[in-house]
């Protein structure tokens, strides 16, 4: 069964510094993944996915992500974080042979002055 | 124009009643779902339909019926309010079923069961 685990619930990162939010997934074949964003009272964004090909991906709002087989993670960055970007951020799993997606329990960004 | 829309946005009401959610979407996706999302935070997929049949129906309570007139709509009607009920309830939509797409989501519906 695939599974998907964020290891932090909330990180705290300084206006203007950097930031990575880890994934980590399980699933026997190649992966489709996903992160999306939650603002405060909205529904969920995609940020950007991965199906296939470059390992390395660009989103949204500045954000990438880097696909790593060997080390089952699928981590979100962005080099410079704004006080907007605040939010909850879920990653998600699945496949064209999986009915559904299967989300992590999501990590909360705080961004400090 | 929205592209996933619920209603309402906001749902208060007694334990014991029954209410109902609805979603539209405007995308021309064959597939629709229903999440709830509790005060943690944790996403849950409770349904999800595609072209007007049921595909996902996890383990939720007999009170929580979905009902798809339409693949446009997919509605969630729930019988004899529990407190535990109370979350906010996610739709959305994506072109196919399955775990190859991205989907949409709806605004959410808050419902508070007191």
């Amino acid at each position: 069964a695939q599974s998907v685990t964020q290891p932090d619930i909330h990180i705290t990162v300084s206006e203007g510094a950097s930031l990575e939010l880890r994934c980590n997934y399980s699933y026997g074949a190649t992966p489709y993944l996903f992160w999306y964003v939650q603002s405060p009272g909205q529904g969920l964004q995609l940020l950007l996915k991965y199906f296939s090909g470059d390992t390395l991906v660009q989103g949204i709002k500045g954000f990438e992500a880097e696909f790593k087989r060997s080390q089952s993670s699928f981590n979100l960055r962005k080099p410079s974080v704004h006080w907007s970007d605040a939010a909850e951020y879920f990653c998600a799993v699945g496949s064209p042979g999986f009915q559904k997606l299967v989300f992590g329990t999501g990590t909360r960004l705080l961004v400090s002055p | 124009d929205t592209a996933v829309s619920q209603t309402p946005k906001y749902l208060v009401t007694q334990m014991g009643n029954d209410k109902s959610i609805k979603c539209e979407q405007n995308l021309g996706h064959d597939t629709m779902y229903w999440y709830k999302q509790d005060s943690k935070k944790f996403l849950k997929i409770m349904f999800s339909y595609n072209n007007k049949e049921l595909i996902i129906n996890e383990t939720v309570p007999n009170r929580f019926s979905p009902k798809s007139p339409d693949k446009a709509h997919l509605n969630l009607h729930i019988n004899s309010l529990e407190l535990g009920d109370s979350a906010v309830y996610f739709c959305a939509s994506s072109p196919s079923g399955g775990g190859a797409n991205e989907q949409f989501f709806g605004p959410g519906t808050r419902l508070t069961v007191l």
